[in-house]
């Protein structure tokens, strides 16, 4: 398996501007995650999905983001409109539930935004 | 407000030495931890983890040791060696049922930049 694959691997926009990033996950697997990191937060939880239906998106710093899960093998995150401090690094992860390293989740490269 | 807490934003090593990169955490709920690996330009990668019923897990070079009654938990990489330069999150998972699914979110500490040098 190739892994989860996140596209593009770098985007620059100005403020204002939609930016909208997008992830794979490995094939098989049911919860999805995005995550957000920056030097003063660290990596920070965003929203997860569970057979594409979205569990928990408390961490959504605001109405700005959106998340959708339309099927099994695809997810995008969207920011609009985009400002400066949205700038981080965004990576997607994908885990199988049960067993007994079900928490153990796989990440993708991320996606390394710039608001301008 | 951060529940998962890694106080060393660095550490630097000598190839052949232990090091010990420690993580603290506040939720008494959280009954698995885990340790990533990241690497510069790519997404952090398991390394090790250890449930709450336990003390300790060893993997190879890599040992976590869990002290519950201090919410501290710590990895030990012996021998270091200069492949092991990396950033080390630590990251806690609380068991709940939510909607029917079963998951343990996970909280990941802000990382320790882990320099093994020559």
């Amino acid at each position: 398996d190739a892994g989860v694959i996140q596209s593009p691997r770098h985007e620059v926009t100005e403020m204002g501007q939609e930016v909208t990033l997008r992830c794979k996950p490995i094939s098989g697997h049911d919860y999805l995650f995005w995550y957000r990191q920056t030097m003063m937060r660290g990596l920070e939880l965003l929203i997860y999905f569970n057979n594409n239906v979205p569990i928990d998106d408390s961490g959504m710093p605001e109405d700005r983001f959106s998340a959708k899960m339309p099927n099994a093998s695809f997810s995008t995150l969207k920011i609009q409109p985009s400002e400066p401090r949205d700038s981080a690094v965004y990576f997607c992860a994908s885990s199988s539930g049960g067993g007994a390293r079900h928490n153990e989740q796989f990440f993708g490269p991320g996606t390394r935004l710039t608001v301008l | 407000d951060q529940q998962v807490k890694q106080n060393s934003p660095s550490l630097s090593v000598q190839e052949g030495r232990i090091s010990i990169l420690n993580c603290d955490y506040t939720n008494s709920m959280f009954d698995y931890f885990l340790w990533y690996k990241k690497y510069p330009a790519e997404g952090p990668t398991f390394l090790i983890s250890i449930s709450s019923i336990k003390d300790k897990n060893e993997d190879g070079r890599f040992t976590v040791f869990l002290n519950k009654s201090a919410k501290h938990l710590s990895l030990h990489i012996v021998p270091s060696q200069p492949g092991d330069s990396a950033v080390y999150f630590c990251a806690a998972s609380e068991v709940r049922v939510d909607r029917g699914s079963t998951l343990g979110r996970l909280y990941f500490g802000r990382g320790t930049q882990l320099t093994v040098w020559p």
